[in-house]
């Protein structure tokens, strides 16, 4: 069975510093990983998504990610913190084979912006 | 092109009641999911209908709930008699057929259910 976990459900950085938020997921074969975020009252907004082609990914807003098999990471990163950025992240992983499509999401990361 | 849209966005019933939640995917989209977080835990899966059919539905945690996807295209998902532990945000997504190159499932805005 697959499973993500994203270290620290609490981030606090501040603005313009570099913004790092952990994501670690096991799979039996390499998966599609994907990057959402919620912000305050909205729904969820993808962010990047990795698919197997180069593994690191560029997404919106200055965000990347950049996919590790060895380490079976997925870290989420960006240079420079903004106000805006305050939101909830999520990791979730799809196993990259039709006939399973259920996303499977981490716990999620909560980031604040101290100005 | 509109995106994903739930109704309502919020609702606070009694344990006991019925409530109906709705899910408007993007249009063409075939694929259409039901998501649910419970309150500080992971987004859980609940359901996938493709089309009118319901595909996977190993994420239902029970008989009380109840999801349709007539003609393919709106989907509800019903909730009879609810329980305390239903509340939490329930989330829709939907995504193009396979074979169209894109994995994305693209999300509604959720609607925040509080069971009292």
């Amino acid at each position: 069975a697959q499973s993500v976990t994203q270290l620290g459900s609490h981030v606090s950085v501040s603005e313009g510093a570099l913004v790092l938020l952990r994501c670690n997921y096991s799979s039996s074969v390499p998966p599609y990983l994907f990057w959402y975020v919620q912000y305050p009252n909205q729904g969820l907004q993808l962010l990047l998504k990795y698919t197997s082609a180069a593994t690191l990914v560029k997404g919106i807003n200055g965000f990347e990610a950049e996919f590790k098999k060895s380490e079976t990471s997925f870290h989420l990163t960006k240079p420079s913190a903004h106000m805006s950025d305050a939101a909830e992240y999520f990791c979730a992983l799809l196993p990259p084979n039709f006939g399973n499509e259920k996303l499977t999401f981490g716990t999620g990361t909560r980031l604040t912006i101290i100005p | 092109e509109a995106g994903v849209t739930q109704f309502p966005s919020h609702s606070v019933i009694e344990k006991g009641q019925t409530v109906t939640l709705r899910c408007d995917p993007i249009s063409g989209h075939d694929n259409l999911y039901w998501y649910r977080r419970v309150m500080g835990k992971e987004i859980k899966f609940l359901l996938h209908f493709v089309k009118e059919s319901k595909q996977d539905e190993s994420g239902m945690p029970n008989n009380r709930f109840l999801a349709e996807r007539t003609g393919g295209t709106y989907s509800t998902l019903k909730v009879q008699p609810a329980e305390l532990e239903d509340s939490g945000v329930y989330f829709c997504a939907s995504s193009r057929p396979p074979g169209l190159l894109d994995e994305t499932q693209y999300f509604g805005p959720g609607t925040r259910l509080l069971v009292l």
